[in-house]
């Protein structure tokens, strides 16, 4: 049990639309991080939060946000979606710096 | 710029043996690095870490090697068994980026019986 839980597990839209993912940590940890996983590919950082405040911006396209609420949930939005964002998309849990990173299941987002 | 390399996309070995997963890095400023195995559905799960002040870290049949003058690391897996046979990535960081991980493209590990 990686102590991230990550809803919904999948998810079919047309381009054109908004969608949100969400992420619950386990309580206590206060850092949580989003990544996209396309076909084959390797994990990409999307972005960090850490207590409630955005700590760090990887390859997240304008199109996409995210914001962590007081009790620590997630939610990754990602609006005007096109074809190219199908993918997986996933939530990872950290207890601090240099400390690993522990992850959902992930959302696997289907565009039509 | 992929900053982190897995050059094998897929690696089988006898279940008994030994499996030997490689991974190269291009910058010198990170300093932790990880291995995660993920099996299909599943979410990537932590295997081993190590720190850059250290070249050899070890947690039961799964040991991560650090060369840092070759900027290499490798995982060894002894003795293989069947779960093992899942997709591994390397990934690492570095302190000035707030420990974001850079993750290579993964390796296809599959154990023969």
């Amino acid at each position: 049990d990686s102590g991230v839980t990550q809803t919904p597990k999948h998810l079919i839209t047309a381009t054109g639309q908004r969608v949100t993912l969400r992420c619950s940590p386990r309580s206590g940890d206060l850092s949580v991080y989003w990544y996209q996983q396309s076909l084959d590919q390797g994990l990409q950082f999307l972005i960090q939060y850490y207590n409630g405040e955005e700590r760090a911006k990887g390859n997240i396209l304008e199109r996409f946000s995210a914001q962590q609420f007081p009790d620590l949930h997630s939610e990754l939005n990602l609006s005007s979606l096109e074809l190219g964002d199908s993918a997986l998309y996933f939530c990872a849990r950290s207890q601090g710096r240099n400390q690993p990173q522990h992850f959902g299941d992930g959302t696997r987002l289907s565009i039509l | 710029d992929q900053q982190v390399k897995q050059n094998s996309p897929s690696l089988s070995v006898q279940e008994g043996r030994i499996s030997i997963l490689n991974c190269d890095y291009t910058n010198s400023m990170f300093d932790y690095f990880l291995w995660y195995k993920k099996y299909p559905a599943e979410g990537p799960t932590f295997l081993i870490s190590i720190s850059s002040i250290k070249d050899k870290n070890e947690d039961g049949r799964f040991t991560v090697f650090l060369n840092k003058s070759a900027k290499h690391l490798s995982l060894h897996i002894v003795p293989s068994q069947p779960g093992d046979s899942a997709v591994y990535f390397c990934a690492a960081s570095k302190m000035d980026s707030n420990y974001q991980l850079i993750w290579g493209a993964g390796t296809k590990l599959i154990i023969k019986p």
